[in-house]
Order: C-alpha cells, then sequence, then structure tokens
C-alpha cells in the first residue's frame, strides 16, 4: 500500500525567502508525480506533474524534482510572496497495468504562510 | 474551458439522513473522481469512473455511500444514512487520461462541505 508522507506540516516564511516542501513515498512503482495547491474552501489547483522517467519541471518561481529510487519529491518555490499563502500536496499515481488503475495517493499536505 | 462544477458548496443534515452531491465535469474529460477530505487531511479517492464504468471503488463505503454517472457524464455521490465521522469535504475531479495513459493532470472543483450533526 502507498503511503504518502509530507514534512513539514507547517511552514512560515517572510517574504522573499526561498523555500522547500517535501514529500516521500514508500513505494516507488508510479507512474507519475504531482504538486498542487489548496486555498482555504476551494478545490485542488494542479501546479507541477513530473513523469516518473523525468527528474525534474519547472513553471515560473515552482520547480519540483523526482527521485524515485529514494522515493522522495521536492517543490522548490522561488522568491515567495503572500500569494504563496496556501496548503501544498503532493500525489503519486501508481503504474497502471493488470487490475491496477493508477490510483493517485495524496499526502496531507503543508500549509505554507508567507508573511509581509 | 469552463471548470469543474459541483454543487451544492454547503450542507449541514442531521446523522441518519440523506444527502446527495452532484458534479460536472469538464467536457471531454472520460475520467472522474469523487474524493472525501476530512479536515487537514489529504483527499481520500472514494471512486473512480472511466467514462460510466467503476474502475475503482476500493475505498468507498458500500454499506452507505452510492455513486453514479450516467452517459459517462454528470456524476451523482450518495450517502444514506449519514454519520457524525461523515462531516468532511466531498470533492470531484476529473481529468483527460484513460487507464492506458493518465499523464493529464486532474482538475477539481470548489467541493462540497457537508457537516453532520
Amino acid at each position: 500500500k502507498q503511503e504518502v508522507t509530507q514534512i513539514p506540516a507547517a511552514l512560515s516564511v517572510p517574504e522573499g525567502e526561498n523555500l522547500v516542501l517535501n514529500c516521500s513515498f514508500t513505494d516507488s512503482a508510479i507512474y507519475n508525480l504531482q504538486w498542487f495547491r489548496q486555498d482555504p474552501g476551494k478545490g485542488l489547483t494542479s501546479l507541477l506533474l513530473i513523469q516518473s522517467s523525468q527528474r525534474e519541471q519547472t513553471s515560473g518561481r515552482l520547480n519540483a524534482s523526482l527521485d524515485k529510487s529514494s522515493g522522495r519529491s521536492t517543490l522548490y518555490i522561488a522568491a515567495s510572496q503572500p500569494g504563496d499563502s496556501a496548503t501544498y500536496l503532493c500525489a503519486v499515481r501508481r503504474n497502471a497495468g493488470g487490475t491496477s488503475y493508477g490510483k493517485l495517493t495524496f499526502g496531507q499536505g503543508t500549509i505554507l504562510t508567507v508573511h509581509p | 474551458e469552463a471548470g469543474v462544477a459541483q454543487s451544492p458548496r454547503y450542507k449541514i443534515i442531521e446523522k441518519r439522513q440523506s444527502v446527495a452531491f452532484w458534479c460536472n465535469p469538464i467536457s471531454g474529460h472520460a475520467t472522474l473522481y469523487w474524493y472525501q477530505q476530512i479536515l487537514g487531511q489529504g483527499p481520500k479517492l472514494l471512486i473512480q469512473f472511466q467514462n460510466n464504468g467503476v474502475v475503482d471503488d476500493s475505498q468507498l463505503p458500500k454499506d452507505r455511500f452510492s455513486a453514479e454517472r450516467l452517459k459517462g457524464v454528470d456524476s451523482t455521490l450518495k450517502i444514506q444514512p449519514a454519520k457524525l465521522e461523515d462531516s468532511a469535504v466531498y470533492l470531484c475531479a476529473s481529468s483527460w487520461g484513460v487507464s492506458s495513459s493518465y499523464n493529464s493532470p486532474l482538475h477539481f472543483g470548489n467541493g462540497t462541505r457537508l457537516t453532520v450533526t
């Protein structure tokens, strides 16, 4: 059974800082890994999707890396802004095939607060 | 493109009552998901549809929860009877991918916040 853990559970930083959020997973037989953002009272917004064959993906100030063999992913946020304040979740999709249908397993999230 | 639509946004019911949630996915998305998110936790998959067929309902409490996706488009999730522990946000998501290609990201609706008293 895949288990996804995110550290830290909460993080508070001053505006302008670079920061790293961590995600670890127990089963390395994954198809892809996604990072999501969730604002209070809202659904999840997909930020980055990394295929199992890739090492990293970048979008603007966000960079996500994947080390499948060690079961780890990091989300790097450069020059953080108050608008980045949200909960960040990672989710791992297992390999599809046979009776497996690519189930997506979420971590519990990291609550990020960027203060001015 | 229009996003995933969910209704209602909020629902308060008493335990043992029934409730239904509705989801309209993004047009053309073959895969539809219902997730339960308890406060402070990540979403937990309840059921996954591919078109109008169920591909994973292993974590759906089938004695009280049911879901359907008629004609492979809209979906409803029902709880009958509700328990206190069902208080959560119920999220619907859809994606382009089918079982052989899950490379497309999930698009989520804003969810329905259910409170059972």
